[in-house]
């Protein structure tokens, strides 16, 4: 299957600074990246999502003004959270889809982005 | 009532035993359905994809798909250790950029 990477895989910072994950589709071009957010022993829960070259679509609830995405090209999107605070520590998940085929909305998912905020 | 339910368990069982893994939906426009495997603190992997109404294996997984009732499960046979994780369902209605609907998650724990 299409292999997806994020970076960094963990990271510890201080309340009020900003942190930026990316998520890199490594094989095929994501026409669309979904972001995803996972407390412990819960599902995901989508934050965004983004397509290429246009401004993201925020699920309800989501700050687009704390959570910025962006989406440059088709193989990068990045997330960046900004005056992170202790409530935003999570696992965040991104995950492409490439638009090809009637049948074709597997998504593939990154490792995860273990964020901690002191 | 949520648009996806689904038991989180825990459910534990012994090794070589058949597991059966389901979940319940309420959007009928759902069409794609899928069963997705995460180890603690990995991302999810993809395990089985269908499309609509059916069955579909591979190896010791078979996922089966009832729109009529709005159900769909996953089998596991000959169930290894190895197959402790959390194995979480997702569905939704449209083609490639949809977003996916997930379910909590069961955990799956198979004793040696």
């Amino acid at each position: 299957g299409a292999v997806v990477s994020q970076h960094p895989s963990w990271v510890i910072c201080k309340s009020g600074t900003s942190v930026k994950i990316e998520c890199r589709s490594l094989d095929f071009q994501a026409t669309t990246m979904f972001w995803y957010r996972q407390f412990p022993k819960q599902s995901l829960m989508l934050m965004a999502t983004s397509n290429e070259g246009s401004k993201a679509t925020y699920e309800q609830g989501v700050e687009k003004d704390k959570f910025l995405i962006n989406h440059a090209s088709l193989t990068l999107s990045t997330l960046t959270v900004t005056s992170a605070h202790p409530e935003d520590s999570s696992f965040y998940i991104c995950s492409a889809s490439e638009a090809s085929g009637i049948e074709s909305n597997e998504q593939f998912f990154g490792p995860g982005t273990r964020l901690t905020v002191l | 009532q949520k648009e996806v339910e689904q038991d989180p368990g825990p459910l534990s069982v012994p090794e070589g035993a058949i597991v059966s893994l389901n979940c319940t939906y309420s959007n009928s426009a759902f069409q794609y359905f899928m069963w997705y495997r995460q180890y603690s603190r990995k991302g999810p992997e993809l395990l089985m994809y269908t499309y609509s109404s059916g069955n579909k294996e591979d190896g010791r997984f078979t996922a089966q798909v009832d729109k009529s009732s709005k159900y769909i499960s996953l089998f596991i046979r000959d169930s290894q250790p190895s197959d402790s994780a959390t194995y979480l369902c997702a569905m939704s209605a449209g083609q490639a950029g949809t977003a996916l609907i997930f379910g909590k998650g069961t955990t799956l724990s198979v004793s040696s």
